[in-house]
Formats: structure tokens, sequence, C-alpha cells
């Protein structure tokens, strides 16, 4: 089974530029978050879809950070105008049910 | 706003020894996750207990969770070099969403040779 696929992997950009990122599910799977982690720190979740509907977006930064997820399959999370703080690690999971979630490799953003 | 705490923030073991980790939080849960994080693998699920259950094992992985102590441990017997990883545990309060967890900042351990 292929696991969640995200892109890019890398990304760097100045401040107040914008970003997107991009991922890809587990087939199946209805459920789709994207988490923010921020060195040393555990993921904190941002935006939470079911099927392509959101469930949670209490934690996303409204102003500046918009997701969505077309068709109930892929998801993208844009930030615009980027922040130096936004320097982070932006993981996608997926799941079918509550009892684990199933994480892609993460894109790893800088923000100089 | 974290809902997990992992003790040690840090450990340092040598192969083959077991290694313990603890979770505290705060609210009372449906579930707590233990997860690992390497660069090799990403963040990966290792195991889910209920708060209805006490112990759980998975291999080598052993979870323990005290509902009155608001308390998990993660214990990994015979460790080994590819254990080495950041752990955290993932609480889903009570009266949430099962699958809405939050995560603590971790345990970084290290296997030494």
């Amino acid at each position: 089974e292929a696991g969640v696929a995200q892109s890019p992997r890398y990304k760097i950009i100045e401040k107040r530029q914008s970003v997107a990122f991009w991922c890809n599910p587990i087939s199946g799977h209805a459920t789709l978050y994207w988490y923010q982690q921020i060195l040393g720190q555990g993921p904190k979740l941002l935006i939470q879809f079911q099927n392509n509907g959101v469930v949670d977006d209490s934690q996303l930064p409204k102003d500046r950070f918009s997701a969505e997820r077309l068709k109930g399959v892929d998801s993208t999370l844009k930030i615009q105008p980027a922040k130096l703080e936004d320097s982070a690690v932006y993981l996608c999971a997926s799941s079918s049910r509550p009892s684990g979630q199933y994480f892609g490799p993460g894109t790893r953003l800088l923000v100089l | 706003s974290q809902q997990g705490e992992e003790d040690p923030q840090a450990l340092s073991i040598q192969e083959g020894e077991n290694a313990t980790m603890n979770c505290s939080y705060k609210t009372s849960i449906n579930n707590l996750q233990w997860y690992r994080q390497n660069s090799g693998r990403g963040l990966v699920h290792l195991i889910l207990i209920r708060s209805n259950e006490r112990e759980k094992h998975s291999g080598r992985l052993r979870v323990t969770l005290d509902t009155s102590k608001k308390s998990s441990s993660l214990l990994i017997t015979a460790s080994r070099a590819a254990d080495t990883a950041s752990y955290f545990c993932a609480t889903a309060a009570l009266g949430n969403r099962d699958d809405k967890i939050i995560f603590g900042k971790g345990t970084r351990l290290h296997i030494l040779p």
C-alpha cells in the first residue's frame, strides 16, 4: 500500500512570499490532516478534513493560511504571505478510522 | 496547547538495554497514542491505548496507562540501534473526537552501540 505523499520535500522562501504544499493521502482514507511541527516540538494540528469538508480549523491562522481538499482526495495548504515564524515542517496525515494516523514525509519550510 | 508532556526530554542507553519513557497529561482522555519519528521513516504510529485499558503490548513495546495519575509509560525492551528516534505521546481528550489528538514535545532516544 502506497503511503501518504507530499511535495515538495524542501522549500526556501523569503518572508512575505507565498508558498503551497501538496498532499496525496492513502487511497480510501476519508480523513486528512495538516500539522505544523516547529523544531523541538510535537506536531500541532492546523486543519482536519473529512472527505472534502472541514472538520476542525480552529488552530489555522486564517489571515495567512488556507487549505482545500478538492474531490475529497488531494489537498493543498497555502501560506500567503509567509512570516519568519512559519519556518517548520508541514506534515500531512490521513486515516480511515480513529485508531492511528498515517503521516507523510513532510515538507520542510525555511522562511528567510 | 500541548496536553501531554514526555519525560525525560532525552535518553541515551546502551544497545540491548530497556528504555522507558513517560507521558503525563492534564485532562481526562478517550485514548492515548504513541508515535515514533526519525529522519528515515518520518512519524509512525506505534500503539493506541484506550482509557479503559491498563496495558497493551506490541512486539518489543509495552504501554501502560494510569488514568488516576493521568500518566502513561512506553517501554521498549532489548533496544536496537534502529530504535534511535523521537517518541511522542498524543492524547484524545474526553468529549472530543477520537481522532483529534494533541502531541507532547517528545523524548529523544539515542541507542549507543
